[in-house]
């Protein structure tokens, strides 16, 4: 089984369009993160959950968000879609804070 | 602005060599210092971690040898196989939970050659 799960793993829309790709893990971990990896394959953190409580934000766009309704599920719900956002989003999870996180395989999304 | 400066940006090694993959961070808070593994399609997989109380961590085929004084750690494989081919990544943390979770460098390509 998947300890971490994405889905969609690709998700094609047009620019302006709200989209949302969901996560979730396995492993019973207390906190769950969201990256993006750019297309130079540079990773860089944009949210961490904890308990539910948002705990970080990044210099993300608000239209951003993500959203938790359970300790296992980090859903990340994009507004009003931009190319910059064309990117690949991993979620990932650890046992608490600051401990080794394991990453799912990925969302590939591309803006039209 | 990068807190973690990785290199090479790529790396080809003969099959049964030794690969090297360096980092310097900035951040002297920074206290968890973890390798990941990217295939292609993939997400990263934790390698290796080394936390600063330690010069030298070892698993398998896999050491880390760190530096504190000279904020530096580095990725050794030895007898390096073609199925080491993928794109490594260091990484630094605060791991007290510190607000910006990993801060990632940008990545090694490394390719074995059979």
């Amino acid at each position: 089984d998947t300890a971490v799960s994405q889905t969609p793993k690709y998700l094609v829309t047009q620019m302006g369009n709200d989209k949302s790709i969901k996560c979730e893990q396995n492993l019973g971990h207390d906190t769950m993160y969201w990256y993006k990896q750019d297309s130079k394959k540079f990773l860089k953190i944009m949210f961490s959950y904890n308990n539910k409580e948002l705990i970080i934000n990044e210099t993300v766009p608000n239209r951003f968000s993500p959203k938790s309704p359970d300790k296992a599920h980090l859903n990340l719900h994009i507004n009003s879609l931009e190319l910059g956002d064309s990117a690949v989003y991993f979620c990932a999870s650890s046992p608490n804070r600051g401990q080794p996180q394991h990453f799912g395989d990925g969302t590939r999304l591309s803006i039209l | 602005q990068q807190q973690v400066k990785q290199s090479p940006q790529s790396l080809i090694v003969q099959k049964g060599g030794i690969s090297i993959i360096n980092c310097a961070y900035e951040n002297t808070a920074f206290d968890y210092f973890p390798w990941y593994q990217q295939f292609p399609g993939k997400g990263p997989a934790l390698l290796i971690a080394i936390r600063p109380d330690v010069s030298e961590k070892k698993e398998g085929r896999f050491t880390i040898s760190f530096n504190k004084s000279a904020k530096q750690f580095s990725l050794h494989i030895m007898d390096s196989q073609p199925g080491d081919s993928a794109t490594y990544f260091c990484a630094s943390m605060l791991s007290g939970g510190g607000a910006d979770g990993l801060t990632f460098g940008k990545g090694t390509h490394l390719i074995i050659q059979p």
